[in-house]
């Protein structure tokens, strides 16, 4: 069955350091993949996504991400954080047999810390 | 570029009575999505049309639950009579429809938060 994980409820990161917010994924066929971010009362704002090509996707804000296949993951990752980008993140995917249908994590909340 | 529209953007009712949330999609966006997402989780499709037909409402609870999208633009999803586990916030999103809906972006609106007494 087709599913996403995000195996972190809470990141908490120094500002000035890098940031990884981690995502795996199991779906069957070539996944497209995304990431959202969501600041408190408001909706989902898109950061970036793969759909194919190069493996190092990036995004606005200054996020990246990068599609590992064999390790079935799509991490999101910042060089330096700052405190505007505590916020709560998803990971979703679509594929061939979720009916193309996104499938969503259950969020990560990344906690910038001064 | 205007984004998605939703209105209201919070709604306090008791439960059975009716309520009904509005989403205006983005300019030229085919396609349409209706979420439901409870605190500290992940969206959930509700309906996803493309233009003004239905394409997917496997998830939507139909015996209390109905969505229209007239003229393939604005779209309005009913809860009839609302349950107290109705609480939660409701996404509208929309996406071009040009390349199919697998690797398109969704954009989403602010929401609307319910809740039931």
């Amino acid at each position: 069955a087709q599913s996403v994980a995000q195996p972190e409820d809470q990141v908490n990161v120094a500002e000035g350091n890098p940031l990884t917010v981690k995502c795996t994924y199991s779906v069957s066929g070539n996944p497209y993949l995304f990431w959202y971010v969501q600041y408190p009362n408001r909706g989902l704002q898109f950061l970036l996504k793969y759909i194919t090509g190069d493996n190092l996707v990036k995004g606005s804000y200054g996020f990246e991400a990068e599609f590992n296949k064999s390790q079935t993951s799509f991490h999101l990752k910042k060089p330096s954080a700052l405190v505007s980008d505590s916020a709560l993140y998803f990971c979703a995917v679509s594929a061939m047999d979720s009916n193309y249908q996104l499938i969503w994590g259950a969020g990560t909340k990344l906690i910038i810390k001064p | 570029e205007a984004g998605v529209v939703q209105s209201p953007r919070y709604k306090i009712i008791e439960k059975k009575q009716p309520v009904a949330f509005w989403c205006n999609p983005i300019s030229g966006h085919n396609t349409l999505y209706w979420y439901l997402q409870n605190l500290g989780q992940g969206p959930e499709l509700l309906i996803r049309y493309e233009n003004e037909e239905a394409v997917d409402d496997s998830q939507l609870p139909k015996d209390r639950f109905s969505a229209e999208r007239l003229k393939g633009v604005d779209s309005t999803l009913k809860i009839q009579p609302a349950e107290l586990g109705d609480s939660a916030v409701y996404l509208c999103a929309s996406s071009l429809g040009a390349y199919g809906a697998s690797q398109e972006t969704q954009y989403f609106g602010p929401g609307t938060r319910l809740l039931v007494l």
